[in-house]
């Protein structure tokens, strides 16, 4: 079973605000990623990791940025939060090895800005 | 630009019956294969992996990969009402150094009492 955390799991907060969304694994995955989601549509990779000092933009622009310092932690940060940013935000691990890249989602972030 | 097409649905069975999920997909080095379960307002939850061609069943579930058809499906059966919910097919990347997948948009099964 996989162990992947993801704090807060509900956020409303006004525009302009700095704001940190936390996501933690247990698992010593080294591949780790961001993903937006607005309800009933697609998955969009904004940010991915694949070890520790490592992270990269995804497909989707995103005004968000992360870190990874260390293994099992991949916060992901908003500077200036506006309502565009209203979304569900899913964070995944894999073993990313032999054939092993299915990925394990946290619960999700859903976050609303006013 | 490498894509993972499925039928959007929604997909709507009678409780008892089987219900096919289906997923092409463009990049023929493809290794792995993934289906994800995702109910309304959830994450998705991985429900089945293929990675060589033919079946592979995990009791009501059934993946089927035929890599020289570029294809792979799902069969749930004696489909049930808590089986409603979107169906996600996930592929893996053939690029070197590539630990991404490509998810398709999903497939949305309404299974009716």
């Amino acid at each position: 079973e996989a162990d992947i955390y993801q704090t807060p799991r509900y956020l409303v907060i006004g525009t302009g605000k700095k704001i940190t969304l936390e996501c933690s694994q247990t698992m010593g995955h080294d591949k780790m990623y961001w993903y937006q989601q607005d309800p009933g549509m697609e998955l969009h990779l904004i940010h991915y990791s694949y070890g520790v000092n490592s992270t990269e933009k995804g497909d989707l622009s995103s005004e968000s940025t992360v870190s990874r310092i260390r293994t099992e932690h991949f916060p992901l940060t908003l500077e200036s939060a506006r309502p565009s940013h209203t979304s569900q935000y899913l964070c995944a691990s894999s073993p990313g090895q032999g054939l092993s890249y299915e990925q394990y989602f946290g619960p999700g972030t859903r976050l609303t800005v006013t | 630009q490498k894509e993972v097409e499925q039928n959007s649905g929604p997909l709507s069975v009678p409780e008892g019956a089987i219900a096919s999920l289906n997923c092409t997909y463009s990049d023929r080095g493809s290794q792995s294969f993934f289906w994800y379960r995702q109910y309304s307002g959830k994450s998705p939850e991985l429900i089945m992996s293929i990675y060589s061609n033919g079946d592979k069943e995990d009791g009501r579930f059934t993946a089927q990969l035929n890599k020289a058809s570029q294809y792979v499906s799902l069969l749930i059966r004696d489909s049930q009402p808590s089986d409603s919910a979107t169906y996600l097919c996930a592929v893996t990347s053939s690029g070197a150094g590539s630990y991404q997948l490509t998810f398709g948009k999903g497939t949305k099964l309404s299974v009716i009492p």
